[in-house]
């Protein structure tokens, strides 16, 4: 296992146009996050996924935001009618059931909303 | 809700010793996490702590104290390569999802 992989690295999409990101984790690991990051910001919680079942959504987050997990494995998060507001790195984490591991993150997504 | 709070930046001479330092308020504490960010990168794990007292893992240590609401990371024999941003994050006791609220981070930089 090579680790949590995300993909595409970097997306540049117009304003108003759909995104979707996809995160792969460490096979391991039942527990999936997102993070949003913005320059000199620390990682914003968006969301979690313990197995396929999605457990906590951040109220930050619009209803243009949707993420799921199939059968538990893989990610997606999906933007809606993308806004400027929406330009960060998205980070996809995952960690195994004892905490003390702390997250292994994956290298993130640029979005660029233009 | 929580709140962390970190110095923005610190500076450092190769060799030395730094402190970074954390505090924060939370509703019910589970876990204090450090990790490393270097610019363009994702963070990676340094450090974890649950129980009061210091954690030593080789250069870096961590130190806990929970009536105080209070950490800090120690970096020994400061390296060029050390220059990063350090992250300190809680995660919440009051819900299911083990999920972490992280401060802002600290921005090293270590000189010659």
């Amino acid at each position: 296992d090579t680790g949590v992989s995300q993909d595409p690295r970097h997306k540049i999409t117009k304003r108003g146009q759909n995104v979707t990101f996809r995160c792969d984790p460490i096979s391991e690991h039942n527990r999936l996050y997102w993070y949003r990051q913005t320059l000199g910001q620390g990682p914003e919680f968006l969301t979690y996924f313990q197995n396929e079942a999605q457990l906590e959504k951040s109220r930050l987050l619009s209803d243009r935001f949707s993420a799921e997990r199939p059968k538990g494995s893989f990610s997606t998060l999906e933007i809606q009618r993308t806004e400027q507001g929406d330009s960060a790195m998205y980070l996809c984490a995952s960690s195994p059931p004892r905490q003390a591991y702390g997250y292994t993150f994956g290298s993130g997504t640029r979005l660029t909303v233009v | 809700g929580q709140n962390i709070d970190q110095p923005t930046e610190m500076t450092a001479t190769e060799g030395a010793i730094v402190q970074i330092n954390c505090t924060y308020q939370t509703s019910g504490f589970n876990g204090l996490f450090w990790y490393q960010q270097h610019a363009g990168e994702a963070p990676t794990f340094l450090s974890y702590n649950v129980l009061d007292g210091l954690e030593e893992k080789g250069r870096f240590s961590s130190f806990l104290s929970r009536s105080k609401g209070y950490s800090y990371l120690l970096l020994k024999e400061l390296q060029m390569k050390d220059s990063a941003s350090y992250l300190c994050a809680v995660r919440d006791k009051n819900t299911n999802a083990g999920k972490s609220t992280f401060g802002d981070g600290t921005t090293l930089t270590v000189k010659p």
